[in-house]
């Protein structure tokens, strides 16, 4: 099976800092998708990398996947309180038409301090 | 509504009764996956529809647990004899279709489960 690892597993930065949020695949990514999770919520969608070396931005987040589809990050500019969460990395598992049930990595842990 | 409904929000139960989950997926969403998450954890796949049709249940941890869609919109999952390893967030998605342009699944709040 595909294994994510996320690094750090938590991060604590001040606010204005920017940061990074890395997703490692052991195996070809067919599709990468940034999640972020707030306590009892559901997960929210934040973007989705197919093609190597695509890079997708919303407001203040960045996120890019590299040329070889195994490694994306997520870039985060000048945080803010409301950045804090559980962010997620998950990919595709196949790259047929069947369905593509998400492999996830543990999450990373992001506080933003006033 | 506008979004992927689970219920109950939160399942207390005692060891060895059944349970059953409900997923109400966004309209016109073809694909529904459901997911277990465990406390620190990432959600895992258990198993996922398109329409009626079941087409993998490789995640369904044993012969326990088993889902089902049978119109093709609301699912249910559920659990028979519980016991507490059974513990955990079930999860709930559903995404406009099976090909990979349209794989974006978009998740309910979940169903934390408890066993006692």
């Amino acid at each position: 099976s595909q294994e994510l690892e996320q690094s750090p597993q938590s991060l604590i930065v001040q606010e204005g800092k920017n940061l990074t949020i890395n997703c490692t695949s052991s195996k070809t990514l067919y599709g990468l998708y940034w999640y972020k999770q707030k306590y009892g919520e559901g997960l929210i969608f934040l973007m989705m990398l197919q093609k190597g070396g695509e890079e997708k931005s919303h407001e203040k987040i960045t996120a890019k996947l590299d040329e070889k589809k195994q490694q994306s990050s997520l870039h985060i500019t000048a945080s803010q309180p409301s950045h804090a969460g559980i962010y997620l990395c998950g990919a595709s598992t196949s790259n047929s038409n069947s369905g593509y049930a998400l492999n996830f990595g543990k999450g990373t842990s992001l506080l933003v301090t006033p | 509504g506008a979004g992927v409904s689970q219920s109950p929000r939160y399942k207390v139960t005692k060891r060895g009764q059944d349970v059953a989950l409900r997923c109400d997926p966004i309209s016109g969403h073809v694909s529904l996956y459901w997911y277990r998450q465990a406390l620190g954890q990432g959600p895992e796949f258990l198993t996922y529809f398109n329409y009626e049709a079941q087409q993998d249940k490789s995640g369904l941890p044993n012969d326990r647990f088993s889902a089902e869609r049978p119109e093709g919109s609301i699912s249910t999952l559920t659990i028979q004899r519980t016991e507490q390893r059974d513990s955990a967030m079930y999860r709930c998605a559903s995404s406009l279709g099976p090909g990979l342009d349209s794989n974006i699944q978009y998740f309910g709040a979940g169903t934390r489960l408890s066993v006692l």
